[in-house]
């Protein structure tokens, strides 16, 4: 069974600051699918950054993107320029080679301060 | 494009009732997924299913739990004779039958069940 860890329960930046989130995971499969879901107080699970394991190239979405080491199993994400509307829940979720269900981290509570 | 619909948003049973949550898949979306997330915790992943099929359910409790398809209207998550532990926030996530095998999951608002 995969196993994703989480190991930032919380974190808190200024705003333009950098932060990078941290993500490990555990599988056996070679082709697999990592995400990265922001959770705002709404409750609502946006889709924030998505990368292919058998793609090389870290992927990047606007002011994120993600450091993929397949060999370290890490992956994590990078917030540039942060606002104060990226204050969320972020979590990392792992998706094996099939339409599976997602294996979802503990989660890191992310605050951007004025 | 409507986005995945669930209704109620908020849900509120007495123990030993039966709960049934519902989710709307975007268009076009044959895959259904359901979560469950626990105060302070992340998703976890209850059942995968296609229309009229329940593909994966590993992760549903083996008892008072069930989940349907059907092939017209909208996927059921039943729960009977509900619990205080069952109280939480019940997502549901669709996917289209093949985007090019990355099989992205989309998710709706949750319902929030409370168990009195």
């Amino acid at each position: 069974a995969q196993t994703v860890t989480q190991s930032q329960p919380e974190m808190s930046v200024q705003e333009a600051e950098t932060v990078t989130l941290s993500c490990t995971y555990d599988t056996s499969e070679s082709n697999y699918y990592l995400f990265w879901y922001k959770q705002p107080p709404s409750r609502q699970m946006i889709l924030v950054i998505r990368q292919e394991a058998y793609k090389q190239q870290n992927a990047t979405e606007n002011r994120f993107s993600v450091n993929f080491q397949k060999a370290a199993k890490s992956f994590s994400l990078k917030i540039s320029d942060s606002q104060l509307g990226d204050t969320a829940m972020y979590f990392c979720a792992f998706r094996g080679g099939g339409a599976d269900g997602l294996t979802f981290g503990k989660g890191t509570h992310l605050i951007i301060q004025p | 494009n409507a986005g995945v619909m669930q209704n109620p948003r908020h849900l509120v049973r007495r123990r030993g009732q039966e709960a049934r949550l519902r989710c709307s898949p975007m268009k076009g979306h044959s895959h259904v997924y359901w979560y469950r997330q626990l105060p302070e915790e992340g998703l976890k992943f209850m059942v995968y299913l296609q229309k009229e099929n329940i593909i994966d359910e590993s992760g549903m409790p083996k008892e008072r739990f069930s989940a349907e398809f059907p092939k017209e209207g909208p996927s059921i998550l039943r729960i009977q004779q509900v619990v205080r532990g069952d109280s939480a926030a019940y997502f549901c996530a669709s996917s289209p039958p093949d985007s090019g095998s990355s099989y992205e999951q989309y998710f709706g608002p949750g319902t929030r069940l409370t168990v009195t």
